[in-house]
């Protein structure tokens, strides 16, 4: 149980361009999701926190118009990365929280963005 | 808001060996403290967890102890096998809200030499 999956794996894509990432929990439905970036050899780095049916709550520093949120369904959250950048390349990954375990945060696989 | 320091950043132990990693918190709201394993290129996994109401917690080689008042905690891996070898992170989160923020430490990279 608490399968995240996350789609695409990897994208390359051309600068300004923009890139959506999809996160879904399969077998749970899923309140509350996370979205993280995490660069090499470093930590996770939260993003933004999203909740079904509201606007997500973004870290200081994350320009909310460049990384768009959606949480349009209890399963579904997407991240979409506008006007991408060399320096947006990085490892994008997204977790899910199921209704009984609050506190538990299960992760997708990651997107590997390469903005070219 | 809190903070996680992780040491050490990495760790090379023989097979067979022990491995400890240790993390402290700043926020004394902190009352959930999850770990870890991420292999590269691959999802971090959750191995253990231990909530504030409880000191240790253990699941066959793997353990973890929580000090409250001193606001620090750890991961204890017995019987090192070479698949053990990865990124280790610790987290601390509170209730902020309705919501559960993780706030991870830098990782540990352990390497664990058949």
């Amino acid at each position: 149980g608490a399968v995240v999956s996350q789609h695409p794996s990897r994208v390359i894509c051309k600068s300004g361009t923009s890139v959506k990432i999809e996160c879904r929990s399969l077998d749970f439905q899923a309140t509350t999701m996370f979205w993280y970036r995490q660069f090499p050899k470093q930590s996770l780095m939260l993003m933004a926190t999203s909740n079904e049916g509201s606007k997500a709550t973004y870290e200081q520093g994350v320009e909310k118009d460049k990384f768009l949120i959606n949480h349009a369904s209890l399963t579904l959250s997407t991240l979409t990365v506008t006007s991408a950048h060399p320096e947006d390349s990085s490892f994008y990954i997204c977790s899910a929280t199921p209704p009984d375990r609050l506190e538990t945060q299960y992760f997708g696989p990651g997107t590997r963005l390469l903005v070219l | 808001g809190e903070n996680v320091e992780q040491h050490p950043s990495t760790l090379s132990v023989q097979e067979g060996d022990s491995a400890v990693i240790k993390c402290t918190y700043s926020d004394s709201a902190s009352n959930y403290f999850p770990w870890y394993k991420q292999e590269l290129g691959k999802r971090p996994q959750l191995i253990i967890d231990i909530r504030s109401n409880v000191g240790e917690k253990k699941d066959q080689r793997i353990a973890v102890t929580l000090n409250k008042t001193a606001k620090h905690f750890s991961l204890h891996i017995t019987e090192t096998q070479p698949e053990d070898s990865a990124v280790y992170f610790c987290a601390a989160s509170y209730s902020g809200g309705s919501n559960y923020k993780l706030t991870f430490g830098k990782g540990t990279l352990l390497t664990v030499n058949p």
